[in-house]
């Protein structure tokens, strides 16, 4: 089974600025995939990026990027140059090694960008 | 990026009634998932669905949950008789290579 923590309270982030948002997981899986999501206050889930745990880069997507390290087990967002449209929900998850395994999610992190 | 449609957006329904959500995956993709997120909470795995068959299902899929494929596109979920906890909005997905997609949520509201 895998597990997924996100225990950071809500976030203020000066627009332009940068945010790190944490997340650590478990698993028994000797592969696996973790994903991070962007859930506005309109609710949809937006897929912003993808990290296989045999990569051996970071994945990045334009301002998005993962800080991805193994051994302490933890795949941070960071978000570069803060947008007011970046203000949603944003949950971390991860599947096991299967490609077509289900999604377990975190609590998720809520980020408020100010201008 | 691949566009899941779900339908309705949002539904209100009284407890006991049957409701049916929808959902159009990406063409072409053989696992479908659904999830559900109660109000304020995390996102929660329902069942997947692959070649006309639940793949795997969570403790949350009981009896009063069924899937469909009904015309070879449309995904449907079934709940037979609501009850107010069913309350949540609910994502079809669908997984194109190593990304999983989802569709834009359907809001359930069980009175």
């Amino acid at each position: 089974a895998q597990k997924i923590t996100q225990t950071q309270p809500g976030m203020f982030v000066q627009e332009k600025e940068a945010v790190t948002l944490d997340c650590t997981y478990d698993t028994s899986d000797p592969s696996y995939g973790l994903f991070w999501y962007k859930q506005p206050s309109s609710g949809e889930m937006i897929f912003l990026i993808y990290q296989g745990s045999y990569d051996q880069q970071n994945a990045t997507e334009g301002r998005y990027s993962l800080n991805f390290q193994k051994a302490r087990k933890s795949a941070n967002l960071v978000i570069s140059a803060s947008q007011l449209g970046d203000s949603a929900m944003y949950f971390c998850a991860m599947r096991g090694h299967l490609r077509n395994n289900r999604l377990a999610f975190g609590k998720g992190n809520q980020v408020v960008v100010i201008p | 990026e691949p566009e899941v449609t779900q339908t309705p957006s949002h539904q209100v329904t009284q407890m006991g009634q049957e409701v049916i959500l929808r959902c159009v995956p990406i063409s072409n993709h053989l696992y479908f998932y659904w999830y559900r997120q109660i109000l304020g909470q995390k996102v929660e795995f329902l069942v997947s669905f692959y070649n006309n068959e639940i793949s795997e299902k969570s403790e949350i899929f009981d009896d009063q949950f069924s899937v469909e494929r009904p015309d070879g596109s449309n995904f449907t979920l079934k709940i037979r008789s609501t009850k107010l906890e069913d309350s949540a909005m609910y994502f079809c997905a669908n997984t194109r290579g190593n990304e999983q997609y989802f569709g834009p949520g359907t809001r359930l509201t069980v009175t």
